[in-house]
């Protein structure tokens, strides 16, 4: 069974760029949710989707989006990039249900 | 409002010792999950363990065992024997139980270096 796919594993951008970052769910779960990690803030929820929708969101700017496809796939956006967004950026993979959350092995962005 | 501690920010120690890491959350809700990451260099979150609210028993697994307490609102971790393979940052997280609320909170991390 294929893992929570996230790519680009790496990726440095400049100040003001935007930035779109990708997470392939194992198949069948439809719930992704994204996390960002940084030394400062530790781990913090950005918002997760469910079947298309996003069903909850964390306390983080407009700057920050996402969506999900169809096929479960989810992609995370964002824009005018900051020194503070240079972080590891987890996505999370679940069948929606409380019974475990499987993540991927990050996306490491560093803004320049 | 859900809040995990672990006030552990590092810990060494020598091969084949037992270690232990502290976990204490808070949480207003009667129905509540807890759970253990393991975060090696690689930087994935790798899964350990889920306890639900209502389910007290110790759990071993091998070299890790749980220690759940409800009356301390603590879930610590075990390490026995512990191998230079344990070295990584663990994450003690909750989470409510609600349909469409499935964020995990996670606490600061404990950044255990096994020593050969």
């Amino acid at each position: 069974k294929a893992g929570v796919t996230q790519t680009p594993r790496y990726l440095i951008k400049t100040r003001g760029q935007q930035v779109t970052l990708s997470c392939s769910p194992i198949s069948g779960h439809r719930s992704v949710s994204w996390y960002q990690q940084t030394p400062g803030q530790g781990l913090q929820f950005l918002f997760e989707y469910f079947s298309e929708t996003q069903r909850n969101k964390g306390n983080f700017p407009g700057r920050f989006s996402g969506r999900q496809f169809s096929n479960s796939r989810s992609e995370m956006n964002v824009s005018t990039l900051e020194l503070g967004d240079s972080a590891l950026y987890l996505c999370a993979s679940s069948s929606g249900q409380v019974e475990g959350y499987t993540f991927g092995s990050g996306t490491r962005l560093t803004v320049v | 409002a859900q809040k995990v501690t672990q006030a552990q920010t590092e810990i060494s120690v020598v091969e084949k010792e037992d270690v232990t890491l502290d976990c204490v959350y808070e949480t207003r809700d009667t129905t509540y999950y807890l759970f253990w990451y393991k975060q090696p260099p690689s930087g994935e979150l790798v899964f350990l363990i889920r306890r639900n609210s209502f389910d007290e028993q110790n759990e071993i697994s091998g070299r890790y065992s749980w220690n759940f307490q409800k009356s301390t609102s603590s879930f610590n971790f075990t390490i026995t024997a512990s191998q230079v393979v344990d070295s990584a940052v663990y994450f003690c997280a909750l989470t409510r139980t609600s349909t469409g609320a499935n964020n995990l909170f996670f606490g600061t991390g404990t950044r255990l270096t096994v020593i050969p």
